[in-house]
């Protein structure tokens, strides 16, 4: 069975603090992995994908996988209110990088930003 | 304006009635997913679709049947619902083409099953 685990939370932080979001997972082949933000009673929407190591940066949220420890992270600075929500790591379990037909969501994470 | 969209929104219903729920989109992507998402057990991949007249299961499809007979459409179909498929569902689509393989999300279906 392909596990996505998230860590436990919910996690709340100041406004203006950074917040991490982690997530590992099962299955050595995966090569894609994304991040989707879902508001209480919407839909999920895409933040962020990545499928090399490193680092990927896009305003205030930047990705970290690292493939060897089977780990993909969250990181968004400056955090707003706005981001208050539920944060969802997905990774593809197909063995290649392309479309999600298979893709395995963690739990999720709520995260919640005091003002 | 791409999207995907399902029918109906909210619907409420009782044990062993069939029902469908529809879903489409205008993205001309090739595959389709739906999910159901419960509290404390997240997201659920159900049925996945790779093209038309190409379905596969997700992670539990039981009491569930799919059909992908157009590119646009990929209707959930529970043919004797149990109210442990009381739940939110979600369709979604996504392609293989270009650099981004993000999957879109419908709106949702609360169903509830008595």
């Amino acid at each position: 069975q392909k596990e996505v685990e998230q860590n436990s939370g919910p996690l709340s932080v100041p406004e203006g603090a950074i917040a991490s979001l982690n997530c590992t997972y099962s299955d050595r082949v995966s090569q894609s992995f994304f991040w989707y933000r879902q508001y209480s009673g919407k839909s999920p929407e895409l933040i962020m994908s990545i499928y090399s190591n490193g680092d990927k940066e896009d305003g205030r949220f930047t990705a970290q996988l690292n493939k060897a420890s089977q780990y993909v992270s969250l990181l968004i600075r400056d955090s707003q209110p706005s981001d208050s929500a539920t944060y969802l790591c997905a990774v593809n379990s197909s063995g290649y990088t392309g479309a999600n037909s298979k893709l395995t969501f963690g739990k999720g994470i709520t995260l919640s930003v005091r003002p | 304006e791409a999207q995907v969209t399902q029918n109906p929104r909210y619907l409420i219903t009782v044990t062993g009635k069939k029902l469908t729920v529809t879903c489409s989109q205008n993205m001309n992507h090739e595959y389709m997913s739906w999910y159901r998402q419960d509290p404390g057990l997240g997201l659920r991949q159900i049925y996945y679709s790779m093209n038309v007249e190409v379905t596969d299961k997700g992670d539990v499809p039981e009491g569930y049947k799919v059909s992908r007979k157009e590119k646009r459409n990929f209707p959930l179909i529970l043919e004797s619902p149990s109210p442990n498929q009381t739940s939110l569902y979600f369709c979604a689509s996504s392609s293989e083409s270009g650099s981004s393989y993000e999957q879109y999300f419908g709106p949702g279906t609360r169903l509830t099953v008595t």
